[in-house]
């Protein structure tokens, strides 16, 4: 199985910062690495899919890079409503694994 | 828009037996593949389950291979996850989620809110 390792675990930031979450995976995943947030009694929400290419209506201050086995996350201009928690996806092959989650939270 | 509601979580004594309900609308169901995902208390999201759009093939995380089972009705639009010898780590949020293609891709592209399992005596 390909392990997922998320870091930092949490994260303090304000409102306007930009902040990057990094996400490594055991082997190569290639390009298929998907972030989803995730808020208190909320269902998670899919933001991007490999690795760079943002869901619908999700704000262009989310973006996505990397390959292989190094990815990142990164908001600009973070806004109230980003504070959440972020689970990055490989979906290169079954089973499919989630890393271990970062809580982003208000400074 | 797309809809996926989970039921059919209850609170059950170990050993003992669940089936959690998967009702879709606002799309095509018989062209997309279904996830069951769960996030135990205090915990980050696990992968469970999945179904083809057909429902020819079913994929089971190790933990659960076994005792679950997964299923589709197409004419109703329904998916179902079968639970049998309850664990209490299986005590979780069960979330249904849509599948971006047939099954075969495993990327999650929309979440249905969940339904709450507890496995406890």
């Amino acid at each position: 199985d390909t392990q997922m390792t998320q870091s930092p675990s949490s994260l303090s930031a304000s409102v306007g910062d930009r902040v990057t979450i990094t996400c490594r995976a055991s082997q190569d995943i290639s390009k298929w690495l998907a972030w989803h947030q995730k808020k208190p009694e909320k269902a998670p929400k899919s933001l991007i899919y490999a690795t760079s290419a943002l869901q619908n209506g999700v704000p262009s201050r989310f973006s996505g890079s990397g390959s292989g086995t190094d990815f990142t996350l990164t908001i600009s201009n973070l806004q109230p409503e980003d504070f959440a928690t972020y689970y990055c996806q490989q979906y290169a092959s079954y089973p499919q694994t989630f890393g271990q989650g970062t809580r982003l939270e208000i400074k | 828009q797309v809809q996926l509601v989970a039921s059919g979580g209850d609170v059950v004594q170990p050993g003992t037996s669940l089936r959690l309900s998967c009702a879709a609308s606002g799309f095509t169901f018989t062209n997309y593949g279904i996830h069951w995902v769960r996030q135990a208390p205090g915990k980050g999201l696990e992968w469970v389950a999945t179904i083809w759009y057909d429902g020819s093939i079913e994929k089971y995380a190790d933990s659960v291979r076994g005792r679950f089972t997964i299923s589709r009705d197409n004419s109703n639009n329904m998916v179902y996850l079968q639970m049998n010898g309850l664990r209490g780590e299986d005590t979780a949020i069960y979330y249904c989620a849509r599948d971006w293609g047939r099954g075969d891709s495993g990327y999650i592209e929309y979440w249905g809110q969940g339904t709450l399992v507890i496995a406890s005596s």
